[in-house]
């Protein structure tokens, strides 16, 4: 069965703009979360949803936000981009909250 | 603070070692323990440890957790140079993981 699907797996914005990246969870999973790869701060939680509702935020900005539709795919915004949000945003999709987290492949920003 | 603390940070082996890799964690709702090998970009799923004393084991990897002392270990015997990963340890916090840094290892033909 496929995995997780991220898109798109590599941007380049400029600081200011705003971008939206995407997550498709494994078929059948409900739950999806984000995370932030940095070579200094490591995996770092954004946010995490169940059933189209936000059950679980780390501590990040407002400028980080997310949303879940019906089918379970997920998107996260950054808006006002900074050179410090260059990273790889990963995705995990679960079954159920507290059920084995799979990855997908991510998406790695660059701001410039 | 809640924390997740991996040992060795990286570490060197040839090829047929056996290698111990540690993780241990202070988080509070804890609810279990998971590890992953990141090669390029995605964290791949190798185990998730639920109850003490219970080994999980798959081909040459195996892992414990000891809830009482808080840690849990991720063995790999017979080494391969396509064991050449980043060996990432997390906490489910209800939902939340909490990753370690991470052990970088190296297996060397």
């Amino acid at each position: 069965k496929a995995g997780v699907t991220q898109t798109p797996r590599y941007l380049i914005k400029t600081r200011g703009q705003q971008v939206t990246l995407s997550c498709s969870p494994i078929s059948g999973h409900r739950s999806v979360s984000w995370y932030q790869q940095t070579p200094g701060q490591g995996l770092q939680f954004l946010f995490e949803y169940f059933s189209e509702t936000q059950i679980n935020k780390g501590n990040f900005p407002g400028r980080f936000s997310g949303r879940q539709f019906s089918n379970s795919r997920s998107e996260m915004n950054v808006s006002t981009l900074e050179l410090g949000d260059s990273a790889l945003y990963l995705c995990a999709s679960s079954l159920l909250v507290n059920t084995e987290a799979f990855f997908g492949q991510g998406t790695r920003l660059t701001v410039v | 603070e809640d924390k997740v603390v991996q040992s060795p940070l990286s570490l060197v082996v040839h090829e047929g070692d056996t290698v111990t890799l540690n993780c241990s964690y202070e988080v509070t709702n804890f609810r279990s323990l998971l590890w992953y090998k990141q090669e390029k970009k995605a964290p791949t799923f190798l185990f998730m440890l639920t109850s003490s004393g219970i080994e999980k084991k798959s081909g040459r990897l195996s892992s414990i957790l000891d809830k009482k002392e808080l840690f849990s270990i991720l063995n790999i015997t017979a080494t391969q140079t396509g064991d050449s990963a980043i060996y990432l340890c997390a906490v489910n916090q209800g939902g939340k993981l909490i990753f370690g840094q991470g052990t970088e290892l190296s297996v060397k033909p």
